[in-house]
């Protein structure tokens, strides 16, 4: 079963152009990341959100958790192609001692020079 | 630090076989996980081995075992491979830094079952 819903699920855009991904859930997560995955490689954290309602920098991103930390998106700023990669978004669910991440299937970003 | 190395990166076998797959974490890190990654079912938590004990464990038939070894590396076994087991296997070491988990994930092992 699909808990996590991330939305577009392919996105092609200009270069510095602006866009935002979502990651939506009917669960509560006591955390969320992000990550990044280019072509080859394995999935590299960029952001873990805590707080409902955090909002989170870096450089260019910004990352924003719910407020009933359901769902949370990431927004880009004049996109670049650096950014071209599959970005996945993994909520954390606390079961006694053991913390399960539920993934989404990931937004598959193409940023044309 | 060198990451996550993972290997063979890529691998053809025919239906029926078994294939073998090896990660070695990131020094110092005790902890290894195992994901099944395609396209329709993103990534699928396979299990989880700490300090040579498997730790937590997802919902994948028993054709597919892990074990880690003293110095944390770790292996995975398919056996009596199926086409539908064709799919990017990752594999991650973790830490925990100020009570909040970090994993490092390698490049995975591409696998084409034919």
């Amino acid at each position: 079963t699909q808990l996590l819903e991330q939305s577009p699920q392919f996105l092609s855009i200009q270069e510095g152009e602006n866009l935002t991904v979502y990651c939506n859930s009917s669960s509560v997560f006591s955390s969320l990341q992000w990550y990044r995955q280019e072509p080859g490689e394995g999935p590299v954290l960029l952001v873990t959100v805590v707080t409902g309602g955090e909002v989170k920098k870096l450089k260019r991103l910004t990352f924003q958790f719910g407020d009933a930390r359901k769902d949370s998106s990431l927004h880009i700023t004049a996109a670049q192609p650096g950014d071209t990669g599959l970005y996945l978004c993994a909520g954390a669910e606390h079961a006694g001692n053991n913390r399960k991440l539920i993934w989404g299937l990931g937004t598959s970003l193409a940023v044309n020079p | 630090k060198a990451g996550v190395t993972q290997t063979p990166r890529y691998l053809i076998k025919t239906r029926g076989q078994q294939v073998t797959l090896s990660c070695s974490p990131i020094s110092g890190h005790r902890s290894v996980s195992w994901y099944q990654q395609t396209p329709g079912q993103g990534l699928q938590f396979l299990f989880e081995y700490f300090s040579e004990t498997q730790r937590n464990k997802g919902n994948f038939p028993g054709r597919f075992s892990g074990r880690q070894f003293s110095n944390s590396r770790s292996e995975m076994n398919v056996s009596t491979l199926e086409l539908g087991d064709s799919a990017l296997y990752l594999c991650a070491s973790k830490a925990n830094r100020a009570g909040r988990e970090t994993q490092y994930f390698g490049p995975g092992t591409r696998l084409l079952v034919l």
